[in-house]
Order: C-alpha cells, then structure tokens, then sequence
C-alpha cells in the first residue's frame, strides 16, 4: 500500500498570506490528523478529521482550518499567516478499529 | 500543550552499545506510542503499548511502561549508525487519533 503523501513539500509565504496544505491518506483509512512541529513547541495536535466530519481539536486559534473529502483525502488551511506559523505540519491517517497512526513526510512551512 | 517530557534530551553513544530513553507523562492513558524522525521528516511508528501492558518488544526494540509513575522506557539495544534519530513518545488519553507527544530525545550513533 502506498504510504501517506502530503503535498507540497516545502513553501514559503509571507506575512498576512494564507495557504493550503494537502494530505491523502493510506488507501482506506478514514481517519486524518493534523499536527504542528516546531522547535520551541515541539509536536502539537491541530485537528482530525473522520468521514468527513471534524471529531477532535486541538488549542489552535480559529485561522487554522481544515477538511476533509469524501475520498478521505484531506485539507488544512491557515489564513493570515504569522512568522509563528512557520514549522512542518504533519498529517497521519489511521484506520477504523487501528490505533496507530501513520505519518506523511510533512510539509515545512517557511512565513517570511 | 506536551504530554510529559523525555530524558535525556540528547544521547550520544558508539555503534553497537544499547541506548535508554525515557519518557513520562502527566495524565492516565489508553496507550503509549513510540516514534522515530529522521531529520524533520515525517514519523515512523515504532511500537505501542497498552495501559495494561508492562513490557513489549519488537525486534532490537524494547518497551516498558509503568502506569504508577507515568513512565515509559525505549530500550534499544545492539544500536546501529541508521538508529540516529529522535524518538518521541506518544500518549492517547481519549481518542486514539488525538496523541500528545513528549519532547524527543536526539540519539546519536558513532560508527
């Protein structure tokens, strides 16, 4: 089976911009997660998304939104984005009845 | 907010020594996870172990968890040049899709 695939890799934005990160998960898994990694705060939990419907979330302001499509695949979306908001974002798929998740190789974010 | 911390936060050892790290945690769990990155890159899972577990192991890989001290032991033994990562331990206090992860430990292996 492939593995998660998070696209794009690497982007670079600048202050006040907003961008759309992408997650398709491992082929019939149903659930997506979304996190945060920087050096200062380390791993964070954003959201999860489960046929469509977000179940969990994380302490995130309300800029940071998400998605998810009815093939599972999945969007994040931070509007006006800060210099804090630099850091590579995470996404992991699990299947129903599965506790571990696996995890994409990430998207870095770079906010000038 | 991180779950717990882990120790040490960086370990150095040569190739083929075992290498120990710690993890502890704050609040009662379902599970404790363990994961390795490779340089900023993405998680690999490495092993689970349930609240009711002690001891687990996978390959060169063992786990201890003890609930009563809210801690957890990654014990990897014969370590190779490939073992230099971080490891990062994951705990699921409700929803097993929502994990808290402790701050890493950098592990370094000399050849």
């Amino acid at each position: 089976k492939a593995g998660v695939t998070q696209t794009p890799r690497y982007l670079i934005k600048t202050r006040g911009q907003q961008v759309t990160l992408s997650c398709s998960p491992i082929s019939g898994h149903r659930s997506v997660s979304w996190y945060q990694q920087t050096p200062g705060q380390g791993l964070q939990f954003l959201f999860e998304y489960f046929s469509e419907t977000q179940r969990n979330k994380g302490n995130f302001p309300g800029r940071f939104s998400g998605r998810q499509f009815s093939n599972s695949r999945s969007e994040m979306n931070v509007s006006t984005l800060e210099l804090g908001d630099s850091a590579l974002y995470l996404c992991a798929s699990t299947g129903e009845y599965q506790e571990t998740q696996y995890f994409g190789p990430g998207t870095r974010l770079l906010v000038l | 907010s991180q779950q717990g911390e882990e120790d040490p936060q960086a370990l150095s050892i040569q190739e083929g020594e075992n290498a120990t790290m710690n993890c502890s945690y704050k609040t009662s769990i379902n599970n404790l996870q363990w994961y390795r990155q490779n340089s900023g890159r993405g998680l690999v899972h490495l092993i689970l172990i349930r609240s009711n577990e002690r001891e687990k192991h996978s390959g060169r890989l063992r786990v201890t968890l003890d609930t009563s001290k809210k801690s957890s032991s990654l014990l990897i033994t014969a370590s190779r040049a490939a073992d230099t990562a971080s490891y990062f331990c994951a705990t699921d206090s409700g929803s097993a899709r929502q994990l808290t992860f402790g701050s890493g430990t950098q592990l370094t292996v000399l050849p």
